[in-house]
């Protein structure tokens, strides 16, 4: 089946701690992007990648990084500088169809502080 | 630059009563609009959107939504809800120029359907 994966569902961070969350498409998407999502903030932008090698920073990229290695694969690193940053993960990818983006979601990932 | 605002952060309804949920936006530029559909714990599905043509548009499970050029509105439509249609609905715009990347959402909108 064709999709986005994320994984792990749920992560757990110590304090300094860098942590990775795992992003992986299988629909030929050129574009991914990563979101962080708190209660009653809706979505923001922390990365997004619109070919391989390639990354701009989002709204909200302080703390975090990204590589794009592989065009199936958009890992994000929560680093011990992010100092907040228990939240709902959501990574993104999206194609061209007549010069619009659609962009389709995976199921998340659970970051919580320990 | 573009922003989404969700009038209503929680709508409750009885269920097989209709529902709307309102959504504005601000930009300076043309756009593409989207509702999108979280189940809990879940990512987001794409409902439906608004590209060109027809400014009203609709989902195959029953949502419909209608784009309101003068009044900056594309709000959500259900004639008769259900309780699986319990979910958080977000509104988001992208500007409509070619090779844009950029997908401004709304902070969201919890719908409760009460038996």
């Amino acid at each position: 089946d064709g999709g986005i994966t994320q994984s792990p569902k749920y992560l757990f961070r110590k304090e300094g701690q860098n942590v990775t969350l795992s992003c992986e498409q299988n629909l030929n998407h050129d574009a991914m992007y990563w979101y962080r999502q708190d209660p009653g903030q809706g979505l923001r932008l922390i990365y997004y990648s619109q070919i391989v090698n390639d990354f701009q920073k989002g709204d909200i990229a302080e703390g975090y990084s990204v590589s794009r290695e592989k065009k199936e694969s958009f890992p994000l690193t929560v680093t011990s500088a992010q100092k907040n940053p228990t939240a709902f993960y959501l990574c993104a990818s999206s194609f061209r169809q007549g010069g619009i983006n659609i962009q389709y979601f995976g199921a998340g990932t659970r970051l919580s502080v320990l | 630059a573009q922003s989404v605002t969700q009038l209503d952060s929680q709508v409750p309804v009885f269920e097989e009563a209709p529902v709307e949920l309102r959504c504005n936006y601000s930009s300076s530029v043309s756009v593409y609009l989207f509702w999108y559909v979280q189940y809990p714990n879940q990512g987001l599905q794409l409902l439906l959107k608004y590209l060109s043509g027809s400014t009203l548009v609709e989902s195959i499970n029953g949502f419909e939504a209608e784009f309101n050029k003068s009044q900056t509105s594309f709000h959500l439509r259900k004639p008769s809800v259900h309780i699986s249609d319990t979910a958080e609905y977000f509104c988001a715009v992208s500007p409509s120029g070619a090779g844009s990347y950029q997908l401004t959402f709304g902070k969201g909108t919890k719908l409760s359907v009460i038996p």
